[in-house]
């Protein structure tokens, strides 16, 4: 079965330290990856994604990550985390079988910034 | 441009009742898809739909349902209701079904089973 797979499940840094988060996925066909944050009492929002072209794509709030195929990996950066970082990161999947099926999420990655 | 809104907000219910749940995507946007959010199992994808017609299925059982309307809202519903299904209920929005799409998320329902 398709999965993706997030390596740390809780992350504590403090400000200004840089930020790196892994995710992984296991399918070697057409994807579609992003990476969603849910920050304390809200929903889910978007903070990048990848469909083709430049494998380094950057989105909101300073956040980039890089898409290297040969991996299956889209890691999450950050060069300074500020306190209102501290949010669940979650990495999504979109598998092309023969349409497009539903995302596929990580277990998420609790980050905790300390000021 | 409003986003994605649930309604409600908030449910309880107990064992082996049945609940709606009620989606309104972005304006324009045609393809609806439902997840949920549990903390052991974390998000996952319910079901899709576009233009009134499931295109996308998860692997959950046929206790939940859903369905569109003309107007793109969505409804999802949960029959003989288990504690298991205890969750926050997330929709989302998109403008088609199509790799290229992103999918919107709406603030979700959160639904207890006692």
């Amino acid at each position: 079965a398709q999965s993706v797979s997030q390596h740390n499940h809780h992350v504590i840094l403090s400000e200004a330290a840089s930020l790196e988060l892994g995710c992984n996925y296991s399918y070697g066909g057409t994807v579609n990856l992003f990476w969603y944050v849910q920050y304390p009492g809200q929903h889910l929002q978007l903070l990048l994604k990848y469909f083709s072209g430049d494998p380094l794509v950057k989105g909101i709030k300073g956040f980039e990550a890089e898409f290297i195929k040969s991996k299956f990996s889209f890691n999450l950066r950050k060069p300074s985390v500020q306190w209102s970082d501290t949010a669940e990161y979650f990495c999504a999947v979109r598998y092309s079988g023969g349409g497009a099926d539903g995302l596929t999420f990580g277990k998420g990655t609790h980050l905790i910034i300390q000021p | 441009k409003a986003g994605v809104t649930q309604t409600p907000r908030y449910l309880i219910k107990t064992r082996g009742q049945q609940v709606t749940l009620s989606c309104s995507p972005i304006s324009g946007h045609r393809s609806v898809s439902w997840y949920q959010q549990t903390p052991g199992q974390g998000l996952q994808f319910l079901f899709e739909y576009f233009s009134e017609t499931q295109r996308n299925k998860g692997n959950f059982p046929g206790r939940f349902s859903g369905r569109q309307f003309s107007n793109s809202r969505s409804e999802m519903n949960v029959s003989t209701l288990e504690l298991g299904d205890s969750a926050l209920y997330l929709c989302a929005s998109s403008l088609a079904v199509s790799l290229l799409e992103t999918q919107y998320f709406g603030p979700g329902t959160r639904l207890l089973v006692l």
